[in-house]
């Protein structure tokens, strides 16, 4: 069955850019669907934050998207996100999963990664 | 402030029927589908129901979804102790270029 895990540095400090990747197995990334990233700061909700196309084409979440971006390498079968300029509010549980288009738009993430925790500090 | 509006809390004893709402606009939910989540302590969410009411293979029918208008609700019949956990809601919100949208999350706890 498809599984993703995502892998990164845990601590990051203020102004610098936060880099996770996504690896996917079970599924080749190639043969469709959208991928995307979601975060959760601690003891809060969830918040997309974008998803990419196996062709790059992406979505973000607005009010994200000018530190946002997230880029694909199908050879390696996993996506990446990078988050530049990162505050205290941007520490958080970051998780990656499959987003499935349905309907018209991208609709349901399924499965997930068992996420990785990012703390911003110095 | 979540732009999908779940009670912050819910509570049952085993047995029990309990309902989740979650409300939107007509932006999101009164136009595009909603999927559920359910996140158990320390773990990642899983997705429970999918376009309104579908559910994924290996959910117990005990859980079902629904949607009229502007809003959507979770039912879970039986409870049980392991359904303790956080319920999300989402959509697919058509405003400006497009974005999926949560509801802050219900936390149910089985009494």
């Amino acid at each position: 069955q498809v599984q993703l895990q995502e892998s990164g540095p845990g601590l990051v400090k203020p102004s610098e850019t936060l880099s996770l990747t996504c690896a996917v197995s079970g599924y080749s990334i190639s043969s469709g669907y959208y991928w995307g990233w979601i975060r959760q700061p601690p003891g809060k909700g969830l918040e997309w934050i974008g998803s990419i196309y196996h062709s790059g084409s992406t979505y973000y979440n607005p009010s994200l998207k000018s530190r946002v971006t997230i880029s694909v390498d199908t050879s390696k079968n996993q996506f990446s996100l990078k988050l530049s300029s990162v505050t205290a509010a941007d520490t958080a549980v970051y998780y990656c999963a499959r987003h499935v288009a349905a309907a018209g738009t991208l609709n349901w993430f399924d499965p997930w990664g068992q996420g990785t925790l990012v703390t911003v500090s110095s | 402030q979540s732009v999908l509006t779940q009670p912050p809390s819910a509570s049952g004893t085993p047995g029990q029927r309990v309902t989740i709402s979650c409300s939107g606009s007509s932006s999101n939910i009164g136009s595009n589908t909603v999927n559920w989540y359910q996140q158990l302590p320390g773990t990642a969410p899983k997705l429970l129901i999918y376009s309104n009411n579908q559910r994924p293979s290996g959910v117990p029918d005990r859980f079902s979804g629904s949607k009229s208008g502007t809003s959507a609700s979770l039912a879970i019949s039986g409870l049980q102790s392991e359904d303790e956990a956080d319920y999300y809601c989402a959509a697919w919100d058509d405003s400006l270029n497009g974005e999926v949208v949560f509801g802050g999350g219900t936390k149910l706890t089985v009494l």
